[in-house]
């Protein structure tokens, strides 16, 4: 079975400080990974992305990704901070064999002014 | 906006009822998933359906069910509704699997 384990439920930060929001999977198979972005009572945003190619990712937003096959992780990662990105982060995977995502416990970025 | 549209945005009803969540896709989009999200639960995978079939089943009540339509709208079904219950449903679409979803606005059970 898959599984996704976003290791911090909360992550205080100084606006324009740098952050790294961390998520492990457990696949022994080729995945795609996922960070959707939920602001308060709205639905979930994609992020960004990997799927193939390069394992640094880009995405909206100025926050990016790192893909690391022999640790299975997929971190987030943002070099300044805004007050308006305070907002739940999930971290998502999907077995690229398969139709299921699979989806982490979310950590609540709050930015602090 | 994902292009996901979900309707009611709330809905508040009794223990006991039944309620239905309709959702429509984003245009061309053939899967729709279903899941739910509550405070004590985190989000939870419940049903996805791909071009009219079922697809895949996570963790749906058997209290609960789904079907996509020809038109590709999917509609959730919540029977015999009880307090726990009460939490935001989402529908989510994508062009294929495996590919990323796009999220709709969510709606907001109560059950009282």
């Amino acid at each position: 079975a898959q599984s996704v384990t976003q290791l911090d439920s909360q992550v205080p930060v100084f606006e324009e400080a740098p952050v790294e929001l961390r998520c492990n999977y457990s696949s022994s198979v080729s995945v795609y990974l996922f960070w959707y972005v939920q602001y308060p009572n709205q639905g979930l945003q994609l992020l960004l992305k990997y799927l193939s190619g390069s394992t640094l990712v880009k995405g909206i937003n100025g926050f990016e990704a790192e893909f690391n096959k022999s640790q299975t992780s997929f971190h987030l990662r943002k070099p300044s901070v805004h007050i308006s990105d305070t907002a739940e982060y999930f971290c998502a995977v999907n077995v690229n064999t398969g139709n299921q995502f699979y989806f982490g416990t979310g950590t609540s970025l709050t930015v602090i002014p | 906006d994902s292009g996901v549209t979900q309707t009611p945005k709330h809905l508040i009803t009794a223990t006991g009822q039944r309620v239905t969540l309709r959702c429509s896709p984003r245009s061309g989009d053939l899967s729709v998933y279903w899941y739910q999200q509550s405070l004590d639960q985190g989000l939870q995978f419940l049903i996805q359906y791909y071009n009219g079939e079922e697809r895949a089943k996570g963790n749906i009540l058997e209290r609960f069910s789904a079907q996509q339509f020809p038109d590709l709208h999917s509609e959730l079904n919540l029977s015999s509704l009880e307090l726990g219950d009460s939490a935001l449903y989402f529908c989510a679409s994508s062009a294929r699997d495996g590919y990323e979803q796009y999220f709709g606005p969510g709606t907001r059970l109560t059950v009282t």
